[in-house]
């Protein structure tokens, strides 16, 4: 059973549109939790970052929200435009003997429509 | 500035045959992963190096190997590549598991 489980598994929304995804987890100890980006063809790219006492934080028109007792996080992207259109992969970040290991969810595909 | 730096991004392989997957990072971090994408199944990864010198499995490592040669470079090796290996891999690289830098990404097909 995957730890870290996002839904929906894919969205489509039309251009100036807001959506939130969401992001649950399990892993623990928890460390902390990002949120990527990965256009088509591409590697991922971090977004934002989520540390356990952080319940919200911002980075232009993407708001990620954090719960850590109901372990959930969202992310909320505003006024979307076509260059959302991306998968958005949800990141808990473990502490494992030492190393830390991140744990991936598989991801919320978005497909912005004009 | 390069950050992670992976080669090839196209190959195609016979089943049976050998490749190494090339990556490299000039960001000086300390752990290294490699990891494969399926369409509906996320990434996952085959090997992590959390440091010079050491390497471990990660949830997906049978049919793979690795070298950590120095702290700059991680290579993955498919021995006998079978087409289950057909996938899209990515190198990435982290400061202890915190923000990880990918590579773009090589595209591999086993026929």
């Amino acid at each position: 059973k995957n730890q870290v489980e996002q839904s929906p598994q894919s969205l489509i929304i039309l251009e100036g549109k807001n959506c939130t995804l969401q992001c649950n987890y399990t892993v623990s100890p928890f460390s902390n939790l990002r949120w990527y980006k990965q256009d088509t063809g591409r590697g991922p790219v971090s977004l934002t970052i989520m540390t356990f006492s952080e319940n919200t934080k911002s980075n232009g028109r993407y708001t990620a929200t954090l719960d850590a007792d109901t372990k959930q996080s969202s992310l909320h992207i505003t006024a979307s435009q076509l260059s959302d259109s991306a998968s958005y992969i949800c990141v808990v970040r473990v502490a494992s003997g030492g190393s830390y290991i991140p744990t991936f969810g598989r991801g919320t595909s978005l497909i912005v429509h004009p | 500035n390069a950050g992670v730096t992976q080669t090839p991004k196209f190959q195609v392989l016979k089943t049976g045959q050998s490749m190494t997957l090339q990556c490299a990072q000039d960001m000086n971090h300390n752990s290294m992963y490699w990891y494969r994408q399926d369409p509906g199944m996320g990434l996952r990864l085959i090997y992590y190096s959390a440091s010079e010198g050491t390497t471990d499995k990660g949830e997906v490592p049978n049919g793979y190997n690795v070298s950590r040669l120095n702290k700059r470079e991680f290579s993955l090796r498919l021995e006998s590549a079978a087409p289950s290996q057909t996938s899209v891999y990515f190198c990435a690289s982290s400061q202890q598991g915190e923000k990880l830098f990918f590579g773009s990404g090589t595209q591999l097909s086993v026929l």
